[in-house]
């Protein structure tokens, strides 16, 4: 079964450059869920989306900016990239019909690491 | 804030049930329980959710107290690819909100 695909899987970037993470959720899914996680730590929730609209926003720094696209995927933007951006970068999708089928399924991630 | 509270750690001998508990003593009447477990630095991966009757998938069962106040994960023969972090979101379903990831339990499953 087709799973949520994310790219690039691995970015090195230096400081003060930009980057785009890419995401490309489950057909039919269009709600989309970018997560960041720091070395031992837990999963942290940047943003989301809902048929092209913000749906909830975390603790996502005003550096990042976010849009889902007609064809449902999703892109992070994340500019003048400091040192502590260096994470695994989670994106997931759902298709929140029912409530008995509203789990959303995760990438594999995006490890960027910031030099 | 964190919605659920879980046991930091726990050991689960192979071939055994382990049972994974969480207490959710503030769950709204609309929101369901989750369960999610991360294999090192690999992606969430969902195991099971529900409302108030007990669930059971291929991967686990679902045991929620009448209150909803706690509910415990049971994984039936535990292997040691189940060894992982294992997490209970509280949620609304049916919308686009976040799923909160607590510090989870993280499960070590011994030969």
């Amino acid at each position: 079964a087709a799973g949520v695909i994310q790219s690039p899987r691995h970015l090195i970037k230096e400081k003060r450059e930009t980057a785009t993470l890419k995401c490309y959720p489950i057909p039919r899914h269009d709600t989309v869920y970018w997560y960041q996680q720091g070395p031992g730590q837990d999963p942290q929730f940047l943003i989301s989306f809902y048929e092209k609209m913000q749906s909830d926003k975390g603790s996502i720094p005003d550096r990042f900016s976010a849009q889902q696209f007609s064809d449902y995927h999703s892109e992070l933007n994340m500019s003048s990239l400091e040192l502590g951006d260096s994470a695994l970068y989670f994106c997931a999708s759902s298709y929140p019909r029912g409530p008995m089928n509203t789990e959303a399924f995760f990438g594999q991630g995006t490890r960027l690491t910031v030099v | 804030d964190a919605k659920t509270t879980q046991p930091p750690s726990m050991d689960c001998a192979e071939g055994r049930a382990a049972n994974l508990p969480c207490n959710h003593s503030t769950i709204s009447g609309n929101e369901y329980v989750y369960w999610y477990r991360q294999i090192h630095s690999q992606g969430p991966q969902y195991i099971i959710h529900g409302l108030k009757n007990n669930e059971t998938n291929e991967m686990a069962s679902l045991i929620i107290t009448e209150d909803r106040k706690s509910s415990t994960l049971i994984l039936p023969h535990a292997t040691l690819r189940d060894t992982a972090v294992y997490y209970c979101i509280v949620r609304v379903a049916n919308t686009g909100n976040q799923f909160y990831f607590g510090t989870g339990t993280s499960l070590t499953v011994i030969p």
